[in-house]
């Protein structure tokens, strides 16, 4: 176990809906990075948090949108899904948010978002 | 654009058998982290390689990374059945974030 929690664990829902996807940090930890993996495209990083500020994008579609709250929790709001957004959802956290010797990140178990 | 490439992409081995897997990037980095996954699991973090000539050892797993060949190397020793999983590199960019860039994963499968 990591430290870093997800939820919900699985997310069925239909195209064109909206869907939250919440991410609670290792303690101390003050960097939360989203990452999504698929069958085609692997694992990409999304975007990157630190003490509540955006710290970097990736790939993150213009439909996707995230924040990190006063308690350091981040939210991943996913819209007008599409069948090929179904994938999993990581999030990852780590002491620092970058300028450092290293940060080595911690990942959570995951979400699992299936788009029907 | 930073590129991670790994191969074998696919690995099916003997138990007993050594084997290496190679992960190539395309740009300057010193920070290379292994990790492995269960299938449907969570990552789980191996080594952390934090310079030149780095070399990690954890049972039956080595790693190495050589930042002028821009090469890291995650060597199987005598393997076993519970080493069965897909294996990820990630280099870290530095600056001012540490997103990683994961390479493409090989699933090593160890036949008893």
């Amino acid at each position: 176990d990591s430290g870093v929690t997800q939820t919900p664990k699985h997310l069925i829902t239909a195209t064109g809906q909206r869907v939250t996807l919440r991410c609670s940090p290792r303690s101390g930890d003050l960097s939360v990075y989203w990452y999504q993996q698929s069958l085609d495209q692997g694992l990409q990083f999304l975007i990157q948090y630190y003490n509540g500020e955006e710290r970097a994008k990736g790939n993150i579609l213009e439909r996707f949108s995230a924040q990190q709250f006063p308690d350091l929790h981040s939210e991943l709001n996913l819209s007008s899904l599409e069948l090929g957004d179904s994938a999993l959802y990581f999030c990852a956290s780590s002491v620092g948010g970058g300028l450092a010797a290293y940060n080595e990140q911690f990942f959570g178990p995951g979400t699992r978002l299936t788009v029907l | 654009e930073l590129k991670v490439e790994q191969n074998p992409l696919f690995l099916s081995m003997q138990e007993g058998k050594n084997y290496t897997i190679y992960c190539n990037y395309s740009t300057t980095s010193d920070r290379l982290y292994w990790y492995r996954q269960d299938p449907g699991k969570s990552l789980e973090s191996l080594f952390v390689l934090l310079s030149n000539g780095a070399v990690k050892q954890e049972g039956r797993l080595m790693a190495s990374l050589d930042t002028k060949a821009r090469l890291s190397t995650l060597h199987i020793t005598a393997a076993v059945h519970d080493l069965s999983a897909t294996y990820f590199c990630a280099v870290d960019l530095r600056g001012a974030t540490n997103k990683l860039i994961f390479g493409t994963g090989t699933l090593l499968a160890v036949q008893p």
